[in-house]
């Protein structure tokens, strides 16, 4: 079936270190989101980034549609920043989307 | 900016019993979803919908049922609760064209008894 894969799947960081979180996923696609998950559950959406670069305050979003890999860098993190950080793919136009299992960063000062 | 809600917030329900989570949302959106959220499993999909009316098995549906009454709602259904149905659930909605980024709901958490 299609798959989501993100990895690490968890990442210790000392505040103002750079990080890159990576996404591979399995086949063609239709869109792709980046979404944050705060440590008591909701969810954010960072980026729509179904291809090409993007950019967000510290954030950056790189989908590479022919490598089928999504790629998001937080640059000098802050301990704001811990949380778990999905990825999800539309591989079926406008039918849902598959998440990946996640990246937990944990951000320490 | 968009903005789905979702009723309950949490709930605790017995083994058998019926619940109903609510979504609402206000963006005008064709499309709306139903995912769930287990540890190790991360959020799957249950069923959504495209129109009022009318609703679509996700990944998931077996032991759920959804209602569409109208565009800004939709609901999803357990008819008999069971022990495995315990997950933190979430709504989201979209557009049908274009940009189809998801806005999703704060969550809904379920514990079954």
């Amino acid at each position: 079936g299609q798959q989501v894969q993100q990895s690490p799947a968890s990442l210790v960081l000392q505040e103002g270190e750079n990080a890159e979180l990576q996404c591979n996923f399995s086949t063609s696609l239709n869109s792709m989101q980046w979404f944050y998950q705060r440590p008591g559950g909701s969810l954010v959406s960072l980026f729509y980034n179904p291809s090409g670069t993007k950019h967000s305050g510290r954030l950056t979003s790189t989908t590479v549609i022919k490598e089928r890999r999504s790629s998001l860098h937080i640059s000098s993190s802050q301990t704001t920043d811990s949380g778990t950080y999905l990825c999800a793919l539309e591989y079926n136009y406008a039918q849902g989307l598959t998440f990946g299992l996640g990246t937990r960063v944990s951000v320490f000062p | 900016e968009a903005a789905v809600t979702q009723s309950p917030r949490s709930k605790v329900a017995v083994t058998g019993g019926k619940v109903t989570l609510s979504c609402h949302q206000t963006n005008n959106h064709d499309y709306m979803y139903w995912y769930r959220q287990d540890t190790g499993h991360g959020l799957r999909l249950i069923h959504y919908s495209y129109v009022a009316d009318s609703t679509e098995k996700g990944d998931i549906p077996d032991g759920y049922k959804a209602s569409r009454p109208s565009q800004e709602n939709f609901s999803l259904i357990l008819e008999l609760a069971s022990l495995s149905q315990t997950a933190v659930y979430f709504c989201a909605s979209s557009l049908t064209g274009g940009a189809r980024e998801q806005y999703f709901g704060p969550g809904t958490r379920l514990t079954v008894l």
